[in-house]
């Protein structure tokens, strides 16, 4: 039951640039959380915001929550090619049957 | 502390078979989850174990199934093995919270399956 959708499926940037992505969900949530993935590797968390926050940062990160439009973005300034990597926004499950619901993510390039 | 670490790290089979994949969580953390990773589909959970308990299940058939020790360690099974079984499982501990949803969820590194 995936409840979160992530846009653009794909970007592609230069070093330096900022990179943006979106995450669109369908029901209330409590919180959002966001991930990241390197080829092959298992998720890493990268930061919680709950539904009363509008906006965390942390380090490089910023991210936004806007439960009227029931969205949240995941911008990363400065990009390195280190950064390079697939993004999940995550959701809690609505039914009782399940655990973190994730999207199917952005694949991000970082060029150097 | 040490992470969650998965064994093994990749795994060739043919249909038919079974395997078997192990998870050791973070120390402290009771609760295991397992999910399945395709292109396709994407990241769908399996099932959830705390405290040696399932706790939730995902939609897959029977021929999934996993158990957890009571050291926290956990073993998810796949019987009669199809072709498209291939997937990355990935592993997942956490600490408890009474909000749903709220649990970080810390990762292995994943079991690469091929299924061939």
């Amino acid at each position: 039951s995936q409840q979160g959708e992530e846009d653009p499926q794909a970007l592609s940037i230069q070093e330096g640039e900022n990179a943006t992505m979106n995450c669109s969900y369908k029901t209330s949530i409590n919180n959002l959380q966001w991930y990241r993935q390197n080829s092959g590797r298992g998720l890493v968390h990268l930061i919680l915001i709950r539904s009363n926050e509008r906006e965390k940062h942390s380090g490089r990160l910023r991210v936004t929550l806007d439960t009227s439009k029931k969205s949240s973005s995941l911008l990363i300034t400065a990009s390195r090619a280190a950064d390079t990597a697939s993004y999940f926004c995550a959701t809690p499950p609505q039914g009782g049957s399940e655990k973190l619901v994730f999207g199917k993510g952005t694949k991000l390039t970082v060029n150097p | 502390k040490a992470g969650v670490t998965q064994t093994p790290r990749y795994l060739i089979k043919t249909r038919g078979q079974q395997v078997t994949l192990s998870c050791s969580p973070i120390s402290g953390h009771r609760s295991v989850s397992w999910y399945q990773q395709t292109p396709g589909q994407g990241l769908q959970f399996l099932f959830e174990y705390f405290s040696e308990t399932q706790r939730n299940k995902g939609n897959f058939p029977g021929r999934f199934s996993g158990r957890q020790f009571s050291n926290s360690r956990s073993e998810m099974n796949v019987s009669t093995l199809e072709l498209g079984d291939s997937a990355l499982y990935l592993c997942a501990s956490s600490l408890f919270s009474p909000v749903k949803g709220d649990e970080k969820l810390f990762f292995g590194s994943g079991t690469q399956l091929s299924v061939l």
